[in-house]
């Protein structure tokens, strides 16, 4: 069955650097979207993407994070300069479509773990 | 504003026993509903949805879950629950057809522990 994957599993970066944040969506999926999940809360939406832009994005989604589809089957999610609060565990989920109708269900990679020192 | 409201942040059953997870959701349209497993260390994974229709909804490993208009509930049940069944879940509601491409909106989630 196809699935969503992610790389890295575990990230540890020092506070102030860049990360990337990889996932490989479900071949003919066209919708993706970033969640993350900081310890101990809620999932929270941050992304959507569609046609190569941003479809919506949350206000957590400020100008220090970026997405982008740099080929035919990655879609990542980079931090600029990451802070403390950024620890997370971040899900990448794809859909086939972002509409209506039974499609629209979202499937979820199985995250990556951010730790910020 | 949409949201998701999960009361029972931990349940504990015994094996064998019924479940049931509450859900109550905000929205001032038809929700898409969702219900996610997490199990440790693992991926969110799709147990069942409603979209529409019949509004007792079957879903993977035995699950299932009732949609209450009038209670703006989406409960989620299973008539046994194995031991395998121990991770936490989450209810989710999606934006309407020609929304908001559909971004979904999680509740806090529910532990679940089963007892021997």
């Amino acid at each position: 069955e196809p699935e969503v994957t992610q790389t890295p599993s575990h990230q540890v970066t020092q506070m102030g650097q860049e990360v990337i944040l990889r996932c490989v969506p479900i071949s003919n999926h066209l919708y993706f979207y970033w969640y993350r999940q900081i310890l101990g809360q809620k999932v929270e939406f941050l992304v959507s993407f569609y046609n190569n832009e941003i479809s919506e994005k949350s206000e957590i989604f400020d100008d220090q994070f970026s997405v982008e589809r740099p080929d035919g089957s990655n879609f990542t999610l980079k931090i600029r300069s990451t802070k403390l609060e950024d620890s997370a565990m971040y899900f990448c989920a794809s859909s086939v479509t972002g509409g209506g109708g039974t499609q629209e269900t979202q499937y979820f990679g199985p995250g990556t773990r951010l730790l910020v020192l | 504003a949409q949201s998701v409201t999960q009361p029972d942040i931990h349940i504990t059953v015994s094996e064998g026993a019924s479940l049931e997870l509450r859900c109550n959701y905000s929205y001032g349209a038809t929700p898409y509903l969702f219900w996610y497993v997490q199990s440790p260390g693992q991926g969110l994974q799709l147990l069942l949805k409603y979209f529409s229709g019949d509004t007792l909804v079957q879903g993977i490993k035995g699950f299932e879950a009732e949609f209450k208009r009038s209670q703006s509930s989406f409960n989620l049940r299973k008539p046994s629950v194995h031991w395998s069944d121990a991770a936490e879940y989450f209810c989710a509601v999606g934006a309407e057809y020609g929304g908001s491409q559909g971004n979904l909106i999680f509740g806090k989630g529910t532990k679940l522990s089963v007892k021997p």
